[in-house]
């Protein structure tokens, strides 16, 4: 059964960067697309972009000048930069396997902007 | 950007009532259309793709019709489980959009 895990900082500052990382255990993350989702306090999914394990990238227009996703497939792993945050990016934000439909997500990480 | 609405925001039902929930796009999306379930503190689930195919483990009480612009989630008999909130979500166009959700409450 593929798991997924998301990790990194539950607080960032206003205008710093938020980085987090997704671990795929039970199963290869290579030859899959994998996403990164994200939903403020009690609203809707926004799709933020997608990574294939070759290292392409498709990102949401709306925050495409400051995302940056990678991936290290030597450990399993994919991770989700985004810069120069501001309160409107406080969300919980989950990784998920797929860029069509999404079928294994994490549980969520909360990450919160605040000084 | 593709738009997505769904209807109505809130939906009261009674256990084993029949639920059915809408959902519009702003342009067509041919079948390109994924219905998820998220319940308070949880991941979205997966439940239909391609408009109308149950995704692995779903049961045959949900069942998804439609194309082009207009979607239907159908819950045929409601179980307690299945109180939750409801996501559409577009995958013809880039980016992936998903709709407002529709809650689902006891009645």
């Amino acid at each position: 059964q593929v798991q997924l895990q998301e990790s990194g900082p539950g607080l960032v500052k206003p205008s710093e960067t938020l980085s987090l990382t997704c671990t795929v255990s039970g199963g290869s993350i290579s030859s899959y697309y994998w996403s990164w989702i994200r939903q403020p306090a009690g609203k809707g999914l926004e799709w933020i972009g997608r990574i294939y394990t070759s290292g392409s990238t498709n990102y949401n227009p709306s925050l495409k000048s400051r995302v940056t996703m990678s991936v290290d497939t030597s450990k399993n792993q994919f991770s989700l930069k985004l810069s120069s945050v501001t309160a409107a990016d406080t969300a919980v934000y989950y990784c998920a396997r797929g860029a069509t439909t999404f079928d294994y997500w994490g549980q969520g990480t909360l990450v919160t902007v605040s000084s | 950007e593709i738009v997505m609405t769904q209807s109505p925001a809130t939906l009261s039902v009674s256990p084993g009532e029949r639920a059915t929930l809408s959902c519009r796009a702003s342009q067509s999306v041919s079948s390109n259309l994924a219905w998820y379930q998220q319940k308070p503190g949880q991941a979205p689930r997966l439940l239909i793709y391609g408009a109308s195919t149950r995704a692995t483990g779903i049961p045959a009480r949900f069942s998804g019709s439609g194309s082009g612009t207009e979607f239907t989630l159908t819950i045929s008999s409601l179980q307690s489980e299945d109180f939750a909130v409801y996501y559409c979500q577009q995958y013809n166009n880039w980016p992936r959009t998903f709709g407002p959700g529709t809650k689902v409450d006891i009645k």
